[in-house]
This record gives C-alpha cells, sequence and structure tokens, in this order.
C-alpha cells in the first residue's frame, strides 16, 4: 500500500525550514527517503531503520516514529540545490513509494 | 566506479510490440529492482531479485511483463503485447543486500507506446 505524502507541494525561500510528511497504514520495518531532479533518477538522502530513530547530514534531517507508521523529514536553512521532488519509501518486503513532494526554493 | 546502467536511454514502439529494456547493476549488488515511474507519481515497484531469484514480483502489472537475472547480475525486463498505458519510465535500482541498503538508481528508460 502506497504512503501518503504531505504536503504536495512546497514554495520556499532561501535560507528558510519545511518539513515533508510520510505516513502509512500499517507498521513499517524501514523508511527511506530520495530526492529527484527533473529529468534525473532518484537520489538516495537516507534510510531509518528503528522506530525512533533520527538521522540527519548537513542541514537535511530525518526521524521515525515509535509506532514505526510515520517519518518526516527536516529541511534547514534551505539552499537552492533542495529544489526537486522528494519521495518517501516505506519497505514491509516490497517498496511502495509516495506520490512525491515537490519543493521549491527560491531565491 | 561506474554506478546502475541501463538501455536503451529510450525506446518507441508501436502498440502490441514486443519490447525488452535491460540493466547494469553495480558490481557486486546482489539486490537488483525494477520500478516504473509515470509523470508526477513516485516510482512503482514492479519485482524484486535477489541474486537470480525474483524474490517479489508482486507489483508486475500482468503476465504480459516479465523479468530475468540468469547470471545475479544483468537482468532483463520483458514487456510483450505492449500497450499505450505502458509508456512510463521504467527504473532500475540495486543494493549491496536488500531492503534496509540504500538503492542506487539508473538513468531510466523512456518508454513510448504509440
Amino acid at each position: 500500500q502506497q504512503p501518503v505524502q504531505s504536503p504536495q507541494a512546497v514554495i520556499l525561500r532561501e535560507g528558510e525550514d519545511a518539513v515533508i510528511n510520510c505516513s502509512s497504514s500499517k507498521a513499517l520495518y524501514s523508511v527511506h527517503w530520495y530526492r529527484q531532479k527533473h529529468g534525473e533518477a532518484p537520489v538516495f538522502l537516507m534510510i531509518l531503520l528503528k522506530g525512533g530513530e533520527q538521522k540527519g547530514h548537513d542541514k537535511i534531517s530525518a526521524s521515525f516514529n515509535e509506532k514505526k507508521q510515520q517519518s518526516s523529514l527536516y529541511l534547514t536553512a534551505s539552499q537552492l540545490s533542495y529544489s526537486g521532488t522528494y519521495f518517501c519509501g516505506t519497505e514491509r518486503n516490497d517498496m511502495r513509494f509516495g506520490a512525491g513532494t515537490r519543493l521549491t526554493v527560491k531565491p | 566506479g561506474a554506478g546502475v546502467s541501463q538501455t536503451p536511454s529510450n525506446k518507441v514502439t508501436e502498440k502490441g510490440k514486443y519490447v525488452e529494456l535491460r540493466c547494469d547493476p553495480i558490481s557486486g549488488h546482489t539486490a537488483l529492482y525494477w520500478y516504473r515511474q509515470s509523470l508526477g507519481q513516485g516510482p512503482e515497484f514492479l519485482i524484486y531479485f535477489q541474486g537470480t531469484g525474483a524474490a517479489d514480483d508482486s507489483g508486475l502489472p500482468n503476465d504480459r511483463f516479465f523479468a530475468v537475472r540468469p547470471e545475479g547480475s544483468v537482468s532483463t525486463l520483458k514487456i510483450q503485447r505492449t500497450e499505450r498505458g505502458d509508456s512510463a519510465v521504467y527504473l532500475c535500482a540495486s543494493s549491496s543486500a536488500g531492503f534496509t541498503d540504500t538503492q542506487y538508481f539508473g538513468p531510466g528508460t523512456r518508454l513510448t507506446v504509440l
């Protein structure tokens, strides 16, 4: 079953923060986050394997809630290079991706 | 090192024809995945190989779709009697072990069925 992402789209000014949410109706084994720029393949950001886990690098971080049915991606002090479509992928013996969140960062 | 490669990059075919799409995973990666992505949507899972065997083919939409990985490396996705609704970008990814590892995506094959 496909996870639900929100919001569908967000527009930011450079330096602003954003949160992208991903939820599932069932408990998950892991959550994967990818970013895809137009006309390119998805690029891996991070995987969260355990409920309660939080990860981050640079100014992008994510959390995976205790009940393992929801994850959030946090982008702080956004840069122009953050623009793209963000997908969460949820794993329960297969991989289902959400419909994506289109993020646009403007100068 | 080389990433995941896919050929052809573009394929235009007529309704009813047979097509083959090829994926070369990263060397040493035992897991290989096929997805298809329609415009404005996330990748849709098709099939997952662990080594030579299809560990999960639950995403294949119908029996016109088939995929093989005979030597545990290169994989071919085969579509028979193509339909206009099969038009999409077909993405291949590989990972070192399984779903808990990073999936590295190839550039995709854009299939257009006229």
